[in-house]
């Protein structure tokens, strides 16, 4: 099975910083690669699918990048309403799987 | 609107069975693989379990094999998940999703959310 590996696994910033997360797949899955946004007692929000495609609807201070095994999701000026937990998900297997999650705290 | 209503959780002993549901509303159920997916107390998102649009190609989690089954019913726009022989690992929140239609030849992003039902496992 394909593993996901997130890091920081908590990250603290500020309103206005700019805020990466790495996602590290164990083998290549090319592009296909999502990210979600998930608050406490919500569902998940998908942000990015494909790597790098915006779902429709998500504000454009997200973005993704990365292909092969190293990805990263860029939130370009943190807004009040981005702390949350972020989950990368690789789908190029039978067993699409996700990453442990990164906490986004405020410092 | 697009929508997914989970149903069916609650308090079970372990060894029990439980039903969940989900009832898709705002699209054409029949057009899109559906998906499960869990999480549990203080973890991370887990995959459990995924349907084709007609039933043809379903797959499991290995922690699931054996002991859960997938099913749908495009005549009443439903998923369902059958879940025997629970474990108190298996307590967590479970969703129902949508796949988004245009992942990879092996599986996709899911676009559309239920809110969930939590599946507790406790004697």
């Amino acid at each position: 099975d394909i593993q996901m590996t997130q890091s920081p696994s908590t990250l603290s910033a500020s309103v206005g910083d700019r805020v990466t997360i790495t996602c590290r797949a164990s083998q290549s899955i090319s592009s296909w690669l999502a990210w979600y946004q998930q608050k406490p007692g919500r569902a998940p929000n998908l942000l990015i699918y494909k790597a790098s495609s915006l779902e429709s609807g998500v504000p454009s201070r997200f973005s993704g990048s990365g292909s092969g095994t190293e990805f990263t999701l860029t939130i370009s000026s943190l807004q009040p309403d981005d702390f949350a937990t972020y989950y990368c998900q690789q789908y190029n297997s039978y067993s699409p799987a996700f990453g442990q999650g990164t906490k986004v705290e405020s410092k | 609107e697009v929508q997914l209503v989970e149903s069916g959780g609650g308090l079970v002993k372990p060894g029990g069975s439980l039903r969940l549901s989900c009832a898709a509303s705002g699209f054409t159920f029949s057009s899109y693989t559906m998906t499960w997916v869990r999480r549990a107390p203080g973890k991370g998102l887990e995959w459990v379990s995924s349907i084709s649009r007609s039933s043809s190609y379903i797959y499991y989690a290995d922690s699931v094999k054996g002991r859960f089954t997938i099913s749908r019913d495009n005549a009443k726009n439903s998923l369902y998940l059958q879940m025997n022989s629970l474990r108190a690992e298996d307590t967590a929140v479970f969703y129902c999703a949508r796949d988004r239609g245009s992942g990879s030849y092996y599986s996709d992003a899911f676009d559309i959310w239920g809110q969930g039902t939590l599946v507790t496992v406790s004697s």
